[in-house]
């Protein structure tokens, strides 16, 4: 079956502008969340969706929102971005049945802010 | 509360020799443990995953892990490393609410 795909791969953003991120499941996955991985922080959770709700919010401002659609499909907002919004943004999905636990990755958008 | 240490930042193995990457973890529940790998540009593909069925679990390519509840530890072994098992290991719990909780990372180099 198809993985978890992200678009687009690569963003060249300016300061102050926003950005938004898009991530499709595997099918039949109806959890969907998103890491930050920079050299610095390591990966950090962002948030979790299923079925269209939030479920789960890491330790980050405001700016960073999501959302999920009604196919599961998901995408992130950065707003107002700044330097160190700089980073490889990683969706996962999974299915919450208990004898199929984990998470699969795609391959990440790398968004850069200059 | 829950965290994870991964105990080497940088693992050096030669080529056909056995390969321990170590990791401890903390939980204040039954954990659910993982060992996920980066290659370069690349996102993370699931190695193995512990899920309180047996103690000791294969993954792909060779790889295991050993749950150990007393020691607290979920070390990833293979016994003859190749050339492209050179990569960004993460050692991974999550709570019961789904979050992960992703250790520093231990960078593999293997020499021929």
């Amino acid at each position: 079956k198809a993985g978890v795909t992200q678009t687009p791969r690569y963003l060249i953003k300016t300061r102050g502008q926003q950005v938004t991120l898009s991530c499709s499941p595997i099918s039949g996955h109806r959890s969907v969340s998103w890491y930050q991985q920079t050299p610095g922080q390591g990966l950090q959770f962002l948030f979790e969706y299923f079925s269209e709700t939030q479920r789960n919010k890491g330790n980050f401002p405001g700016r960073f929102s999501g959302r999920q659609f009604s196919n599961s499909r998901s995408e992130m907002n950065v707003s107002t971005l700044e330097l160190g919004d700089s980073a490889l943004y990683l969706c996962a999905s999974s299915s919450r049945r208990s004898e199929d636990y984990g998470y699969t990755f795609g391959s990440g958008t790398r968004l850069t802010v200059v | 509360a829950q965290s994870v240490t991964q105990l080497d930042s940088h693992v050096s193995v030669s080529e056909g020799t056995p390969v321990l990457l170590r990791c401890n973890y903390s939980s204040s529940y039954s954990p659910s443990l993982f060992w996920y790998v980066q290659h370069p540009n690349k996102g993370l593909q699931l190695l193995l995953k512990y899920t309180s069925a047996a103690t000791l679990v294969k993954g792909i390519n060779g790889f295991e892990a050993e749950f150990k509840k007393s020691e607290t530890s979920f070390h990833l072994t293979k016994p003859s490393a190749h050339m492209s098992d050179a990569a960004e290991y993460f050692c991974v719990v999550s709570d019961p609410f789904r979050k992960l909780q992703f250790g520093a990372g231990t960078q593999v180099v293997v020499t021929p």
